[in-house]
């Protein structure tokens, strides 16, 4: 089945630094790719659509200056936390469609958890 | 706009038992649905999916869930629950066409199995 990989699977980070988490789709081509949040005992929210060569889709309420997207290949996309604050520590999953099939579902990286102290 | 609605943020059952997680969802077109499990510090595993064939679906694990269009229902199901199985599910719709694949999850429904 195909594969998307996420790194790193945690960190830690010092406030106002900023974090890069990279999401890869290993054996497939993915034109678009989701980026969601899950805060603690909570549901996922969806943050953004990731959309090779082309700008982010941000959902409602996501400031687009804190979180940049990055979509530069078929395969990777990244989202980085800029100026992280401990009110950003969540857990981040991404998730990746092959574009080349129909009706498939799209596949989530195993997540990463971000504290920032 | 599309909506989901888990019944029961938890839900408890003996080893053996039977398994019923609740999911209604609003959708103004025909949705895909979803259900999901997630174990701690993890990402999502797929269980099943319904994309408008057989409204009865079967996934892994032993889970099924039955489409029900007329209550907008999409409950899962499990005849007998292993240990293995604690962990917590979510249900999520998908849009159509080229949003597909991007979901909107339900509040989750954490399971646990008792001896």
């Amino acid at each position: 089945g195909a594969v998307v990989s996420q790194h790193p699977s945690w960190v830690i980070c010092k406030s106002g630094t900023s974090v890069k988490i990279e999401c890869r789709s290993l054996d497939f081509q993915a034109t678009t790719m989701f980026w969601y949040r899950q805060f603690p005992k909570q549901s996922l929210m969806l943050m953004a659509t990731s959309n090779e060569g082309s700008k982010a889709t941000y959902e409602q309420g996501v400031e687009k200056d804190k979180f940049l997207i990055n979509h530069a290949s078929l395969t990777l996309s990244t989202l980085t936390v800029t100026s992280a604050h401990p009110e950003d520590s969540s857990f981040y999953i991404c998730s990746a469609r092959d574009q080349g099939l129909k009706n498939t579902e799209a596949f989530f990286g195993q997540g990463t958890r971000l504290t920032v102290v | 706009a599309q909506s989901v609605t888990q019944l029961g943020s938890h839900v408890s059952v003996s080893e053996g038992a039977l398994v019923l997680l609740r999911c209604n969802y609003s959708s103004s077109v025909p949705p895909y649905l979803f259900w999901y499990v997630q174990y701690p510090n993890q990402g999502l595993q797929l269980l099943l999916k319904y994309t408008s064939a057989a409204t009865l679906v079967k996934g892994i694990n032993g889970f099924e869930a039955e489409f029900k269009k007329s209550e907008t229902s999409f409950h899962l199901t499990k005849p007998s629950a292993h240990m293995s199985d604690a962990a917590e599910y979510f249900c999520a719709v998908s849009e159509r066409g080229t949003s597909y694949g991007k979901l909107t999850f339900g509040q989750g429904t954490i399971l646990t199995v008792h001896p």
